[in-house]
Order: structure tokens, then C-alpha cells, then sequence
């Protein structure tokens, strides 16, 4: 199994609601990682897991908290979203620190906020 | 900090090829990689050349690295319409102990 696969494909979800993003992999991967891209602009890290363990936030709003069950699950619990939080969510995992593979990404959640 | 930096846009016609350029700022970064999204979809790594080499060969695809300028380029031969996406660059800055930082994108356009 060479995925990593990510529910729901598509979300909209009100200011006021709770949801999760849900990602998955079973390639063995100890980091994963949840990125946000908005249109025509590049992913921007939001959180790395390492060994299971919150490694790096980089100053993400605590509206979005992020939670790893174990070593081959991954969320992303979503609150009181604002509009400008609408964007492709997109899960990758790799091994421990960078190698050839790189990361390999799921096809993303696409979240509207309404 | 880290940036990489890349030309936005690029149009080529069907059967040429295209070249797509990206500079970066860690000299040692041990891999340089380059992945392609399509629209709606996630990034998908293309190929990937060790910092130790200067050019990789694989299908259609070639990468130059010029390490000495922290210059590294993507070429697809006989671009098809396929190959129409957003192709980025990453590398992977203090020698793999940090994340990758990706540059803006390319936007290639393939015209039939």
C-alpha cells in the first residue's frame, strides 16, 4: 500500500460546527504532516507529527487541532472555522526526516466554510 | 530562511519541450525534488536528484542540478497535454532535519 488516503473529498461545514479531516497511510511512515493550499499558491505546513508526537505547529490558529491516534492515523479537528479558512487540506506522510521518497500527499480535502 | 523560487507561468506547444526553472538557498540540502499537481488533486512526486549529482535522467523527464548556484531545472520532452498542472519544486533544507519547503509553482500550459 503506497496511499495515503483522506476523508471526506469534499467538506462544507458552517462557522458554528464541529468536524474532522481523517487521513490514513500504512506505508510504515513515522511523520506525517497537515498542510493548507488556497488557490494557485503553494501548500503551507501547518503540522508535523513525528513518532507519534506533535514535532512542529507553525503558529496555527487553536481553532484547528490536530491529533495522531497512532502511528498510521491522523486528524484534523475543525471549530468555529472562519470563511478565509476554505481551502484544500492536504495529509503527507515519510519516513523519519527527508529521503529520495520525499513526502508522499493525499489527494486533500477540499473545505468550504459557510 | 529557506525560499525557493520558480517562474509562474510557462506555455509550450504539444510535442516541444519545456523547462521549467527553480532557484533555492540551502546548500545543504541533501535532496532536491520536484512534484506535479493536477488540478482537484494532491502532489504527486515526480522525481527526485541527490545532492551529489548533477543531472538525472528518467523517461521524458531530466533534471539539472548546478549546485554551485543553487540552480536546479526540470525538463519534459515531447510535452503532451497531460502533462498540464502545476509542477513545484522542494528542497530539503539542514540536510533532511526540517520539513520541505516548497517553492510558489510553475503553471505549465500544454496548447494542442
Amino acid at each position: 500500500d503506497t496511499e495515503v488516503t483522506q476523508t471526506p473529498k469534499h467538506l462544507v461545514m458552517g462557522m458554528t460546527n464541529k468536524k474532522s479531516l481523517k487521513c490514513e497511510q500504512h506505508m510504515g511512515h513515522r511523520a506525517m504532516y497537515w498542510y493548507k493550499q488556497k488557490a494557485k499558491k503553494p501548500p503551507e505546513l501547518m503540522f508535523v507529527y513525528s513518532y507519534e508526537k506533535l514535532s512542529i505547529n507553525e503558529s496555527v490558529p487553536s481553532r484547528f487541532s490536530p491529533e495522531c491516534p497512532n502511528s498510521s492515523l491522523l486528524n484534523l479537528h475543525l471549530h468555529a472555522l472562519q470563511p478565509e479558512d476554505s481551502a484544500l487540506y492536504l495529509c503527507a506522510s515519510s519516513q523519519s526526516g527527508t529521503g529520495p521518497k520525499g513526502y508522499t500527499f493525499g489527494s486533500g480535502t477540499r473545505l468550504t466554510v459557510v | 530562511g529557506e525560499d525557493v523560487e520558480q517562474s509562474l507561468f510557462l506555455s509550450v506547444r504539444e510535442g516541444d519541450s519545456s523547462v521549467i526553472n527553480c532557484t533555492y538557498t540551502d546548500s545543504s540540502s541533501t535532496y532536491l525534488y520536484w512534484y506535479k499537481q493536477e488540478p482537484g488533486a494532491g502532489l504527486q512526486l515526480l522525481t527526485y536528484i541527490f545532492s551529489n549529482m548533477d543531472m538525472k535522467q528518467d523517461q521524458r523527464l531530466t533534471v539539472l542540478l548546478n549546485k554551485k548556484d543553487k540552480h536546479l531545472s526540470l525538463r519534459i520532452a515531447d510535452t503532451q497535454t497531460g502533462d498540464s498542472a502545476i509542477y513545484f519544486c522542494a528542497e530539503s533544507p539542514n540536510s533532511g532535519n526540517t520539513p520541505l519547503v516548497f517553492g510558489k509553482g510553475t503553471r505549465l500550459s500544454v496548447i494542442a
